[in-house]
């Protein structure tokens, strides 16, 4: 499977428990993006990283959240004391590198639960 | 900022029968457009995208949607719908702007219900 994949597919955490959200982008893409998508709404932008760099984090929560792209395995979306708002589905994409951006790659999402 | 408009959450038809989902936008600069496809629990896949050249553009599936720049408009179609094509649709869009072609600004969805 040479698609963009996300794991664990779904998670329940308690508030106040910390969240770990994988992605390993299309094989041969380095550019990472992150959306949510929260009940009825359209998805969201959150962040863009490229290898050991964040790019954009423009929608990204101030405090909690966090993301990453290291040099050698998947990127991480970290969201530290999740609440019941947290709750959503969290969408990464992927893309080749500069100049392609906007055609992005979609995984199948990981669903958030917050008890 | 840019918006983007999705006119019905929720479009009802019968198998066979032509579709057309609407999506409005609004922008200050030019745009790329896209028409994700969200089936049940899954992620979303590219339907088709318009960046540039003619302003029709075509899916693989039977699905077209034309750019008209002068009503800001992306409309999707089909002209006779198969109960596969039942899933929840989203319009999409890209700012032209150097530096920052990436951020995907979404529209609600709309959910297509094809009826047998």
């Amino acid at each position: 499977n040479a698609g963009v994949m996300q794991n664990p597919r779904h998670l329940v955490r308690r508030r106040g428990q910390e969240a770990r959200l994988r992605c390993s982008p299309m094989k041969g893409h380095s550019h990472v993006y992150w959306y949510r998508q929260l009940p009825e709404e359209g998805l969201k932008f959150m962040v863009y990283l490229q290898k050991e760099n964040i790019i954009d984090e423009s929608g990204m929560p101030k405090e909690r959240f966090s993301a990453e792209f290291p040099k050698e395995g998947p990127s991480i979306l970290r969201i530290q004391q999740v609440v019941r708002g947290d709750s959503a589905a969290y969408f990464c994409a992927s893309s080749p590198g500069a100049g392609r951006q906007e055609t992005q790659y979609f995984g199948p999402g990981t669903r958030l639960l917050v008890l | 900022a840019q918006s983007v408009t999705q006119l019905d959450s929720q479009v009802p038809v019968f198998e066979e029968a032509p579709v057309e989902l609407r999506c409005n936008y609004s922008s200050s600069v030019s745009v790329y457009l896209f028409w994700y496809v969200q089936y049940p629990n899954q992620g979303l896949q590219l339907l088709l995208k318009y960046l540039s050249g003619s302003t029709l553009v075509e899916s693989i599936n039977g699905f077209e949607a034309e750019f008209n720049k002068s009503q800001t408009s992306f409309h999707l179609r089909k002209p006779s719908v198969h109960i596969s094509d039942t899933a929840e649709y989203f319009c999409a869009v890209i700012l032209q702007r150097g530096g920052s072609n990436y951020k995907l600004t979404f529209g609600k969805g709309t959910l297509l219900t094809v009826n047998p």
